[in-house]
């Protein structure tokens, strides 16, 4: 099976820009779950998204949203960009059943400048 | 608040000798905790957690809820462990997947 892909790798973006992640999770992974880690804070829970509905939200301003289709593919959103949103953003799928394993992509390097 | 601690960022020992990365909780609860790993240049992975009280690459953790600890012990390093480790805690039912995870120690095995 293909891993959870990430896309783009690599972003680059200016203070007040907004800017969109998208992850595709392992096939038949309905949960998707995406973290932002930064040499500060670590690793931070963002959101988690099971068929579509937001299941559970980290402890992050209103900026950052997020959305899954039908598909189970997701998407996060960062608006009115902020330096401190530089970051390694990890995107995350489960599979019910197996144990809570999750499987994480290989991330998405935001630079805001 | 859910925490996790890891004390030591960084922890290096030679070939050979035993392995003990440290990690202490807080959670009102019962929590699941687990073990990621992430090897030089490749993406973070499960390697371990309380529930299925397995031993993978020879490594084991022990939940302990007296102490909230769940450290992570190997008695012989090997070279190929060398890897930055997360202890990770989630809680039960619709909060399972939301990982709080510690800020991580990075494991050098020394030949």
């Amino acid at each position: 099976k293909a891993g959870v892909t990430q896309t783009p790798r690599y972003l680059i973006k200016t203070r007040g820009q907004q800017v969109t992640l998208s992850c595709s999770p392992i096939s038949g992974h309905r949960s998707v779950s995406w973290y932002q880690q930064t040499p500060g804070q670590g690793l931070q829970f963002l959101f988690e998204y099971f068929s579509e509905t937001q299941r559970n939200k980290g402890n992050f301003p209103g900026r950052f949203s997020g959305r899954q289709f039908s598909n189970s593919r997701s998407e996060m959103n960062v608006s009115t960009l902020e330096l401190g949103d530089s970051a390694l953003y990890l995107c995350a799928s489960s599979f019910p059943g197996q144990g809570n394993e999750q499987f994480f992509g290989p991330g998405t390097r935001l630079t805001v400048l | 608040a859910q925490r996790v601690t890891q004390p030591e960022k960084l922890l290096s020992v030679f070939k050979g000798a035993p392995v003990e990365l440290k990690c202490n909780y807080s959670y009102s609860g019962s929590p699941e905790l687990f073990w990621y790993v992430q090897y030089s240049r490749q993406r973070l992975q499960l390697l371990l957690r309380h529930i299925s009280r397995e031993s993978i690459k020879g490594f084991t953790a022990d939940l302990n809820k007296g102490e909230t600890s769940f450290h992570l012990k190997k008695p012989f390093a090997q070279e190929e462990d060398s890897a930055m480790y997360y202890c990770a805690l989630s809680g039960r039912g619709m909060g399972r997947r939301a990982l709080t995870f510690g800020s991580g120690t990075r494991l050098q095995v020394q030949p």
